[in-house]
């Protein structure tokens, strides 16, 4: 059972560089999220889809499109990377199931230069 | 001002020592809140919940404690373990299934 999975685990991007992380998950949950990590400022939702064929921008969506391709997954795409959006995405699941225990993917640590 | 503060916002232990992190909030309605533990390099996993009528709830050497009324939550870790060294992340689901995260606890064990 591997939970959520995320790909890749590491990126170096050249600024306006285009780039998709990809996300699935097994658990059957509705509700799927990217967040962003960085130092000092804590995990920030960037997107998030509710159910399958929703998806709703969260506190952090300018630069980034996403796409809930069918139950098990949620990609994130960065059409024009730029230095600020160095940081590590996490993907979770599960958030609006029962008692909205998120489940987390492992990261992806992602560089612009 | 975030919705949900935490302090310290990291601390260094003595292994085999205690701590205590906070965690206040002020979103409302308030539904539940949940400790979650990150190591470094690693997603979040959730340690333990609280709800509104739960005073005090123990996962091995972690209890967590939640006053409703103050809006204050407590983690408090006994005998510590270098395995206890991560950050620890506050998150309250309140209203209509709306999740507020703290910025974390860092917590560093040494020997």
């Amino acid at each position: 059972n591997a939970g959520v999975t995320q790909t890749p685990k590491f990126q170096v991007l050249k600024t306006g560089q285009s780039m998709t992380l990809q996300c699935a998950q097994d658990m059957n949950h509705n509700s799927m999220y990217w967040y962003r990590q960085d130092p000092g400022m804590g995990l920030r939702l960037i997107y998030y889809s509710a159910s399958e064929g929703t998806t709703d921008k969260g506190e952090v969506p300018n630069g980034y499109n996403v796409s809930r391709l069918n139950k098990r997954e949620f990609s994130l795409r960065l059409e024009s990377a730029a230095p600020s959006q160095t940081s590590v995405y996490f993907c979770a699941s599960g958030g609006l199931e029962n008692t909205g225990e998120l489940f987390f993917g492992e990261g992806s640590r992602l560089t612009v230069l | 001002k975030n919705q949900v503060e935490q302090s310290p916002q990291s601390l260094i232990i003595l292994e085999g020592k205690n701590c205590t992190l906070q965690c206040n909030y002020t979103v409302s309605p308030f539904s539940n809140l949940r400790w979650y533990k990150q190591d470094t390099g690693r997603g979040p996993v959730s340690l333990t919940i609280m709800t509104f009528s739960e005073n005090t709830k123990s996962n091995g050497r972690y209890t967590a404690t939640l006053d409703a009324d103050t809006k204050q939550s407590s983690l408090h870790i006994t005998a510590s373990q270098l395995s206890d060294s991560a950050s620890y992340i506050c998150v309250v689901k309140y209203g209509n299934n709306r999740l507020a995260f703290g910025k974390g606890n860092q917590v560093v064990v040494i020997p």
